[in-house]
């Protein structure tokens, strides 16, 4: 779990704030992974970065803007959510080309 | 649509018994499969992962892969109950993109 850190682990937030997600992973990896993970649905893959570069956007909702400013720390900016957008949100890491994901503890995000 | 099945259970079993988790998936392209266990509210643990087919074990815990019929499984012997958890299986394929599975939720029972 230290190898992928996640901030905050959980933020209560009104539809009309405006907050950020972040996550830092420190295994030297250089894709990084944005799911979101709703009661009783398998995890949803958001966004995939490639050495910095956005690679995937997986017909995800404007109103989630990701940010990676570097191979180690990626960002989930998020305004104007909705209700149904409460879910467990979790950072992913890998080595680029390799599958093997390791995942942060997730923030845990209420929608009000 | 590539997809990754699995048993939504509850699969459960006495303490000390055998538990085995299947999952299929549809993706020939597949060529890793992982297991991850999800302890409830927190995130997936990475405990096996397979690349050929036949089995690999790795103390209690055995992943077999099966290509030609698509078919990937986990044994956990000698359970515990401390192995009660979410078990999550996904295939990946010469990217980085995972497909998960949506779980399988195991019970070992005292």
């Amino acid at each position: 779990e230290t190898g992928v850190t996640q901030t905050p682990r959980h933020l209560v937030m009104g539809m009309t704030n405006k907050k950020s997600l972040k996550c830092e992973q420190h295994l030297g990896h250089n894709a990084m992974y944005w799911y979101k993970q709703s009661a009783k649905k398998p995890l949803e893959l958001m966004f995939v970065y490639n050495f910095k570069e956005q690679t995937e956007n997986n017909s995800v909702p404007s109103r989630f803007s990701p940010e990676c400013p570097n191979s180690s720390h990626l960002f989930l900016h998020l305004h104007t959510l909705q209700p149904e957008d409460s879910a467990l949100y979790l950072c992913a890491s890998s080595q680029v080309a390799l599958a093997l994901q390791f995942f942060g503890p997730g923030t845990r995000l209420t929608v009000l | 649509q590539k997809e990754v099945e699995q048993n939504s259970g509850p699969l459960s079993v006495p303490e000390g018994a055998i538990a085995s988790l299947n999952c299929t998936y549809s993706d020939r392209g597949s060529q890793s499969f992982f297991w991850y266990r999800q302890y409830s509210g927190k995130s997936p643990e990475l405990i096996m992962s397979i690349y050929s087919n036949g089995d690999k074990e790795d103390g209690r815990f055995t992943a077999q892969l099966n290509k030609a019929s698509q078919y990937v499984s986990l044994l956990i012997r000698d359970s515990q109950p401390s192995d009660s958890a979410t078990y999550l299986c996904a295939g990946g394929d010469s990217s980085y993109k995972l497909i998960f599975g949506s779980g399988t939720r195991l019970l070992v029972r005292p």
